[in-house]
Protein backbone atom coordinates (compact mmCIF):
# COMPACT_ATOMS: atom_id res chain seq x y z
CA UNK A 1 0.00 0.00 0.00
CA UNK A 2 1.60 3.44 -1.29
CA UNK A 3 2.07 5.55 2.07
CA UNK A 4 4.14 8.26 3.71
CA UNK A 5 4.65 9.12 6.96
CA UNK A 6 6.12 11.82 8.78
CA UNK A 7 7.09 12.64 12.09
CA UNK A 8 7.37 14.24 14.46
CA UNK A 9 3.22 15.33 14.25
CA UNK A 10 4.09 18.42 15.57
CA UNK A 11 6.80 20.55 17.24
CA UNK A 12 7.39 23.17 18.96
CA UNK A 13 10.84 25.24 18.84
CA UNK A 14 12.68 29.03 19.81
CA UNK A 15 12.42 31.22 17.23
CA UNK A 16 16.49 31.63 15.90
CA UNK A 17 16.51 27.70 16.08
CA UNK A 18 16.90 25.38 13.43
CA UNK A 19 14.85 21.98 13.14
CA UNK A 20 14.62 19.17 10.65
CA UNK A 21 11.07 16.97 9.69
CA UNK A 22 11.03 14.03 8.71
CA UNK A 23 9.56 11.78 6.00
CA UNK A 24 9.25 8.18 5.51
CA UNK A 25 7.55 7.00 2.06
CA UNK A 26 6.31 3.60 0.65
CA UNK A 27 5.34 4.44 -3.26
CA UNK A 28 5.71 2.72 -6.27
CA UNK A 29 6.29 3.80 -8.58
CA UNK A 30 8.20 6.97 -7.71
CA UNK A 31 7.83 10.38 -9.48
CA UNK A 32 8.73 13.14 -7.24
CA UNK A 33 8.32 14.02 -4.18
CA UNK A 34 7.78 17.53 -2.89
CA UNK A 35 7.60 20.07 0.49
CA UNK A 36 4.71 21.92 1.00
CA UNK A 37 3.93 24.82 3.47
CA UNK A 38 0.10 25.05 4.97
CA UNK A 39 -0.69 28.07 7.30
CA UNK A 40 -3.75 27.75 9.31
CA UNK A 41 -6.71 28.32 7.15
CA UNK A 42 -5.15 28.44 3.85
CA UNK A 43 -4.46 26.32 1.44
CA UNK A 44 -1.21 24.18 0.79
CA UNK A 45 2.38 26.26 -0.93
CA UNK A 46 4.73 24.30 -2.50
CA UNK A 47 8.08 24.80 -1.13
CA UNK A 48 10.44 22.30 -3.10
CA UNK A 49 10.25 19.30 -5.78
CA UNK A 50 13.11 16.84 -5.94
CA UNK A 51 13.09 13.73 -8.73
CA UNK A 52 14.41 10.55 -7.91
CA UNK A 53 18.10 11.70 -8.89
CA UNK A 54 17.87 14.68 -6.86
CA UNK A 55 19.79 14.43 -3.09
CA UNK A 56 19.23 18.10 -2.14
CA UNK A 57 17.02 20.99 -3.07
CA UNK A 58 16.99 24.39 -1.03
CA UNK A 59 14.42 27.14 -1.31
CA UNK A 60 15.88 30.21 1.13
CA UNK A 61 15.98 28.58 4.58
CA UNK A 62 14.21 25.45 3.40
CA UNK A 63 16.52 22.50 2.48
CA UNK A 64 15.16 19.40 1.68
CA UNK A 65 17.01 16.13 1.09
CA UNK A 66 16.09 12.90 -0.47
CA UNK A 67 17.38 9.36 -0.16
CA UNK A 68 15.99 7.11 -2.79
CA UNK A 69 17.30 3.95 -1.19
CA UNK A 70 16.06 4.39 2.31
CA UNK A 71 12.95 6.72 0.57
CA UNK A 72 13.50 9.03 3.18
CA UNK A 73 13.25 12.93 2.84
CA UNK A 74 14.28 15.50 5.57
CA UNK A 75 13.18 19.21 5.42
CA UNK A 76 15.62 21.45 7.34
CA UNK A 77 14.32 24.83 8.15
CA UNK A 78 17.47 27.29 8.97
CA UNK A 79 17.27 30.41 11.59
CA UNK A 80 13.39 29.81 11.99
CA UNK A 81 11.20 32.76 12.15
CA UNK A 82 7.66 33.37 14.34
CA UNK A 83 6.11 33.06 10.16
CA UNK A 84 7.71 29.26 10.00
CA UNK A 85 4.65 28.58 12.74
CA UNK A 86 2.83 26.28 9.93
CA UNK A 87 2.31 22.44 8.99
CA UNK A 88 4.29 20.86 6.74
CA UNK A 89 2.92 18.30 4.09
CA UNK A 90 5.30 15.65 2.34
CA UNK A 91 3.57 14.29 -0.59
CA UNK A 92 4.94 11.60 -3.21
CA UNK A 93 4.28 11.77 -6.42
CA UNK A 94 3.22 8.40 -8.14
CA UNK A 95 2.46 7.42 -12.08
CA UNK A 96 -0.16 10.39 -13.51
CA UNK A 97 -2.34 12.20 -11.66
CA UNK A 98 -1.36 10.40 -8.37
CA UNK A 99 -0.37 12.31 -5.36
CA UNK A 100 0.21 10.50 -1.88
CA UNK A 101 -0.38 13.00 0.85
CA UNK A 102 1.18 12.33 4.17
CA UNK A 103 -0.49 13.87 7.18
CA UNK A 104 2.09 16.45 7.88
CA UNK A 105 4.12 18.28 10.90
CA UNK A 106 2.81 21.13 12.66
CA UNK A 107 5.39 23.53 13.91
CA UNK A 108 4.81 25.86 16.44
CA UNK A 109 7.30 28.49 16.29
CA UNK A 110 7.92 30.67 19.65
CA UNK A 111 8.83 33.96 20.30
CA UNK B 1 -3.31 36.87 -11.33
CA UNK B 2 -5.96 35.98 -8.46
CA UNK B 3 -4.76 32.13 -8.52
CA UNK B 4 -6.88 30.09 -7.39
CA UNK B 5 -10.27 31.07 -6.17
CA UNK B 6 -12.79 29.63 -4.30
CA UNK B 7 -16.25 30.11 -2.98
CA UNK B 8 -17.79 30.34 -0.23
CA UNK B 9 -15.48 30.63 2.83
CA UNK B 10 -17.40 28.66 4.85
CA UNK B 11 -20.72 26.86 4.75
CA UNK B 12 -23.34 25.15 7.03
CA UNK B 13 -25.63 22.35 5.59
CA UNK B 14 -27.93 20.57 6.45
CA UNK B 15 -28.37 16.42 6.11
CA UNK B 16 -29.86 15.99 2.52
CA UNK B 17 -29.35 19.54 1.36
CA UNK B 18 -27.30 19.81 -2.07
CA UNK B 19 -24.66 22.57 -2.91
CA UNK B 20 -22.05 23.61 -5.44
CA UNK B 21 -17.98 24.97 -4.32
CA UNK B 22 -16.92 26.81 -6.87
CA UNK B 23 -13.73 26.62 -8.03
CA UNK B 24 -11.63 29.02 -10.50
CA UNK B 25 -8.42 29.81 -11.85
CA UNK B 26 -7.00 32.62 -13.78
CA UNK B 27 -3.57 31.07 -14.97
CA UNK B 28 -4.56 29.55 -18.06
CA UNK B 29 -4.14 25.92 -16.26
CA UNK B 30 -5.28 22.50 -18.10
CA UNK B 31 -5.04 20.61 -14.78
CA UNK B 32 -7.97 21.03 -12.15
CA UNK B 33 -8.38 18.91 -9.22
CA UNK B 34 -10.45 18.72 -5.82
CA UNK B 35 -9.42 17.21 -2.48
CA UNK B 36 -10.56 17.09 0.74
CA UNK B 37 -9.06 17.20 4.15
CA UNK B 38 -9.73 15.92 7.48
CA UNK B 39 -7.96 15.84 10.47
CA UNK B 40 -5.47 13.24 11.27
CA UNK B 41 -5.50 12.48 7.32
CA UNK B 42 -3.53 13.61 4.68
CA UNK B 43 -4.94 15.18 1.20
CA UNK B 44 -7.24 13.21 -0.59
CA UNK B 45 -8.29 13.10 -4.37
CA UNK B 46 -12.08 13.62 -5.08
CA UNK B 47 -12.10 14.48 -8.94
CA UNK B 48 -9.95 15.78 -11.26
CA UNK B 49 -10.13 17.23 -14.57
CA UNK B 50 -6.88 17.49 -17.42
CA UNK B 51 -8.73 19.98 -19.23
CA UNK B 52 -12.58 21.14 -20.57
CA UNK B 53 -14.77 18.69 -21.00
CA UNK B 54 -12.47 16.12 -19.62
CA UNK B 55 -13.19 14.85 -16.03
CA UNK B 56 -12.36 11.65 -13.93
CA UNK B 57 -12.77 9.87 -10.72
CA UNK B 58 -9.93 10.49 -7.64
CA UNK B 59 -9.68 8.41 -4.53
CA UNK B 60 -13.15 9.19 -2.75
CA UNK B 61 -15.64 10.58 -5.79
CA UNK B 62 -18.68 9.08 -3.95
CA UNK B 63 -21.52 11.47 -3.46
CA UNK B 64 -19.67 14.48 -5.24
CA UNK B 65 -20.44 15.37 -9.13
CA UNK B 66 -17.56 17.74 -11.40
CA UNK B 67 -18.23 19.29 -14.53
CA UNK B 68 -15.48 21.76 -16.94
CA UNK B 69 -17.32 23.71 -19.83
CA UNK B 70 -14.29 26.25 -19.08
CA UNK B 71 -10.81 25.98 -18.62
CA UNK B 72 -11.05 28.66 -16.05
CA UNK B 73 -14.11 27.02 -13.32
CA UNK B 74 -14.71 23.70 -11.53
CA UNK B 75 -17.61 23.40 -9.38
CA UNK B 76 -17.53 20.56 -7.26
CA UNK B 77 -21.48 19.39 -6.53
CA UNK B 78 -22.56 17.81 -3.28
CA UNK B 79 -25.34 15.80 -4.23
CA UNK B 80 -26.43 15.27 -0.86
CA UNK B 81 -25.12 15.97 1.92
CA UNK B 82 -23.99 13.55 4.53
CA UNK B 83 -22.20 14.11 8.37
CA UNK B 84 -19.51 12.16 6.44
CA UNK B 85 -18.93 15.01 4.10
CA UNK B 86 -18.22 17.60 7.00
CA UNK B 87 -14.47 18.89 5.77
CA UNK B 88 -12.13 21.01 4.54
CA UNK B 89 -12.30 21.32 0.78
CA UNK B 90 -9.11 22.80 -1.85
CA UNK B 91 -9.28 23.06 -5.36
CA UNK B 92 -6.02 23.06 -7.09
CA UNK B 93 -4.85 23.89 -10.90
CA UNK B 94 -1.41 23.60 -12.55
CA UNK B 95 -0.19 23.91 -16.15
CA UNK B 96 -0.35 20.29 -17.21
CA UNK B 97 -0.86 17.43 -15.47
CA UNK B 98 2.43 16.13 -15.60
CA UNK B 99 3.18 15.06 -11.95
CA UNK B 100 6.68 17.57 -11.90
CA UNK B 101 4.32 20.48 -12.63
CA UNK B 102 3.64 22.81 -9.36
CA UNK B 103 0.01 22.21 -7.74
CA UNK B 104 -1.29 25.82 -7.26
CA UNK B 105 -4.01 25.49 -4.03
CA UNK B 106 -6.86 27.89 -3.56
CA UNK B 107 -7.75 28.78 0.39
CA UNK B 108 -10.12 26.42 1.04
CA UNK B 109 -13.95 25.71 1.66
CA UNK B 110 -14.93 24.70 5.18
CA UNK B 111 -18.02 22.72 5.30
CA UNK B 112 -20.01 21.62 8.41
CA UNK B 113 -23.04 19.34 7.79
CA UNK B 114 -24.92 18.89 10.89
Amino acid sequence: KNQVEQSPQSLIILEGKNCTLQCNYTVSPFSNLRWYKQDTGRGPVSLTIMTFSENTKSNGRYTATLDADTKQSSLHITASQLSDSASYICVVSSGTYKYIFGTGTRLKVLA
Amino acid sequence: NAGVTQTPKFQVLKTGQSMTLQCAQDMNHEYMSWYRQDPGMGLRLIHYSVGAGITDQGEVPNGYNVSRSTTEDFPLRLLSAAPSQTSVYFCASSYSSSTSETQYFGPGTRLLVL
